[in-house]
Order: structure tokens, then C-alpha cells, then sequence
């Protein structure tokens, strides 16, 4: 179902507490982004990585972070600083530069208490 | 930076007729615009894109039509089906979707049957 996962599929925390969300894809994908889909707000893009070691902040950043060690790994962290984090989070990969179909992962509901 | 607006939000169609949803975007540098279907619970997969360089792109029952000068393009189903039901988003990216991808708000379309 596409080589890219996302763990886990729902997860609840409390306010005030970070939380990281785990995309993996086994598709030697270059490129790799993670969306914030809420309901009449299409999906909007929160950071973005072309390569290893490498990242740009997307439309709404602020309150998330990211890293990219590996290239089959982009971990996002919601934040404390994040007014708003109850949503469904999607995370994309794309397989080199000149390549336009971005790939989706499942998932991950995230309600914050 | 660029801004895609699309309608209607929600798009209620007889089986077997047509449905069309409408996409504006506002960066004339945009030059990749793929259509992804969202199915309920489920990830967002491209259907169809276009680039700047063609005006209309066909596959099977679905168009894509683009206006370069109005900066307009536009999704088109034929026959609908009971399967067609689902959230369609536009997008839009320069450099030929190397760049990220800006998405519309989605369009809920509904076949009756």
C-alpha cells in the first residue's frame, strides 16, 4: 500500500505535552513533506525536506519541528507551542527531484485533551 | 506566496451525469497542477495533473483543463459513479512539482445513485 507509514494511527495526549509523530517510507524517496488536513481547510503544508540533513518550513510551522537524519525517516514533533494541534496529520514523499506525484502515508489523528 | 482557491465545496451529482470543480491559483509562476481523490478514511492518491505546457489532459473519464491566462484550470468526470464519491483537492507548485505543493480547500462530491 505504498511503502510509506505513519505510526501510530490515533494518538491522544494532554495539553502542554510534545508529541512525535513517525513517518517511514521504504521507497528510497528523496523528498518528504508533512500536511495538517483539518475539516474545510484542504491540506496545508507544515515542513518539507529534499534531501538528508536538510529542511524548509512549509505555510504553518510554527509550534512543530522536524528532523531528517536518515532518508527513510522524517519525524515530526507537535509542540507545546502549537495553540491548535488536534487534527490529522499526513506525511508525503516524492522519489527525486523532477518527479511531481507525491505519495501519502496513512496518517495519524492526533486529539489533544 | 501562492494562494489556490477552489469551488464548490460540496457537489451533489446524479449518477451518470457530469461533475465539474473549479481551481484558481494566483502565482503565474505555477506550472504543475495535479488533482488528488481522497476517499473517507483514507489517504489522498493523484488521479490527474497537468503542466503549463498543455491546455487539456484526458484519462478515460476524467479532464483536466488549464487557462494559463486566466490562471484557472478545472477537474471534469463524465458518467459519475457511485465510486467517484469522495474529497477532491486541486494544487499547484512551480518548477514542475519539484517545489511544494499549495492545496486547495476540497471539494465533497457526492453521487446519487
Amino acid at each position: 500500500d505504498g511503502g510509506i507509514t505513519q505510526s501510530p494511527k490515533y494518538l491522544f495526549r494532554k495539553e502542554g505535552q510534545n508529541v512525535t509523530l513517525s513517518c517511514e517510507q521504504n521507497l528510497n524517496h528523496d523528498a518528504m513533506y508533512w500536511y495538517r488536513q483539518d475539516p474545510g481547510q484542504g491540506l496545508r503544508l507544515i515542513y518539507y525536506s529534499q534531501i538528508v540533513n536538510d529542511f524548509q518550513k512549509g505555510d504553518i510551522a510554527e509550534g512543530y519541528s522536524v528532523s531528517r537524519e536518515k532518508k527513510e525517516s522524517f519525524p515530526l514533533t507537535v509542540t507545546s507551542a502549537q495553540k491548535n494541534p488536534t487534527a490529522f496529520y499526513l506525511c508525503a514523499s516524492t522519489p527525486f527531484r523532477g518527479a511531481n506525484e507525491q505519495f501519502f502515508g496513512p496518517g495519524t489523528r492526533l486529539t489533544v485533551l | 506566496g501562492e494562494n489556490v482557491e477552489q469551488h464548490p465545496s460540496t457537489l451533489s451529482v446524479q449518477e451518470g451525469d457530469s461533475a465539474v470543480i473549479k481551481c484558481t491559483y494566483s502565482d503565474s509562476a505555477s506550472n504543475y497542477f495535479p488533482w488528488y481523490k481522497q476517499e473517507l478514511g483514507k489517504r489522498p492518491q493523484l488521479i490527474i495533473d497537468i503542466r503549463s505546457n498543455v491546455g487539456e489532459k484526458k484519462d478515460q473519464r476524467i479532464a483536466v483543463t488549464l487557462n494559463k491566462t486566466a490562471k484557472h484550470f478545472s477537474l471534469h468526470i463524465t458518467e459519475t459513479q457511485p465510486e467517484d464519491s469522495a474529497v477532491y483537492f486541486c494544487a499547484a507548485s512551480s518548477n514542475f512539482g519539484n517545489e511544494k505543493l499549495t492545496f486547495g480547500t476540497g471539494t465533497r462530491l457526492t453521487i446519487i445513485p
